[in-house]
C-alpha cells in the first residue's frame, strides 16, 4: 500500500523557519518525482514545489520562490520543505504527493497518492 | 505561466442533477489537465486525468473533456458523496497550478 506521511508541523512565531518532511513507503520512492501543496484556511489548492526522482529538476511557485527550499533524500525515503521567515498567510495544511510519471521531470502526468497533511500554524 | 480559471466557484445541486464545471488555461496546455475531488480534512483524491482518462475505482458518472485551452468535468448523476470542492490542475510547464475551485453543494 502506498503512503505518505508528513510531519513537521505545529504552531510557529512569524519570523521563524520549520522543515516539514514526508516519508514515502510502498512504492520505489527514489523512482518519483514528490511535491508538495497547501490549502490555506478557506481557500483552495496552492501548488508550492516539486522535486523530479533523482533532485535534477526542482520548480516552485513563482510566489514562493526564495523562502521555501524542496528536497529529497532517497536513502531515507524522504522529502523536505524548508520555509523560512514564517509569515501569517503561511499559516495553511502543507500535503506532500507523489506524481505519476516514473523517471520523469517535475511536469507532466499527474498526482496519484497524497498524504493526509501536516498543519503549520503561524502565530505569535 | 499557465494560469488556471474555474467557473462556477460554486453551485447548487439536487441529487440526480447533471453538473459541468469549466476550466480554462491562460496558455495551451493539450491535454495536461487533470481533476481533483477535495473533502474537508480528507486528502485530495484524482478523478481524471490527461483530460478525459477515469482513474481506476471512480465511477463512471464523472467524466472529463477538453483540450488546448478549454476543458470541463461532468458528473451525469450528482450522488449524496458527490458534494465536496472540485479542482483542475495543469501538469504542462511549471509553475504547475491548481483552479480556484468549485465548492459543490446541496440545492
Amino acid at each position: 500500500e502506498v503512503q505518505l506521511v508528513e510531519s513537521g508541523g505545529g504552531l510557529v512565531q512569524p519570523g521563524r523557519s520549520l522543515r516539514l518532511s514526508c516519508v514515502g513507503s510502498g512504492f520505489m520512492f527514489d523512482d518519483y518525482a514528490i511535491h508538495w501543496v497547501r490549502q490555506a484556511p478557506g481557500k483552495g489548492l496552492q501548488w508550492i514545489s516539486g522535486i523530479s526522482w533523482n533532485s535534477g529538476h526542482i520548480a516552485y511557485a513563482d510566489s514562493l520562490r526564495g523562502r521555501f527550499t524542496i528536497s529529497r533524500d532517497n536513502a531515507k525515503n524522504s522529502l523536505y520543505l524548508q520555509i523560512n521567515s514564517l509569515r501569517a498567510e503561511d499559516t495553511a495544511v502543507y500535503y506532500c504527493a507523489k506524481g505519476s510519471n516514473r523517471r520523469s521531470r517535475v511536469t507532466g502526468g499527474f498526482f496519484d497518492y497524497w498524504g493526509q497533511g501536516a498543519l503549520v500554524t503561524v502565530s505569535s | 505561466d499557465s494560469q488556471m480559471t474555474q467557473s462556477p466557484s460554486s453551485l447548487s445541486a439536487s441529487v440526480g442533477d447533471r453538473i459541468t464545471i469549466t476550466c480554462r488555461s491562460t496558455h495551451d496546455i493539450s491535454i495536461s489537465l487533470n481533476w481533483y475531488q477535495h473533502k474537508p480534512g480528507k486528502a485530495p483524491k484524482l478523478l481524471i486525468y490527461d483530460a478525459s482518462s477515469l482513474q481506476s475505482g471512480v465511477p463512471a458518472r464523472f467524466s472529463g473533456s477538453g483540450s488546448g485551452t478549454h476543458f470541463t468535468l461532468t458528473i451525469s448523476s450528482l450522488q449524496p458523496e458527490d458534494f465536496a470542492t472540485y479542482y483542475c490542475q495543469q501538469t504542462y510547464n511549471t509553475p504547475l497550478a491548481f483552479g480556484g475551485g468549485t465548492k459543490v453543494e446541496i440545492k
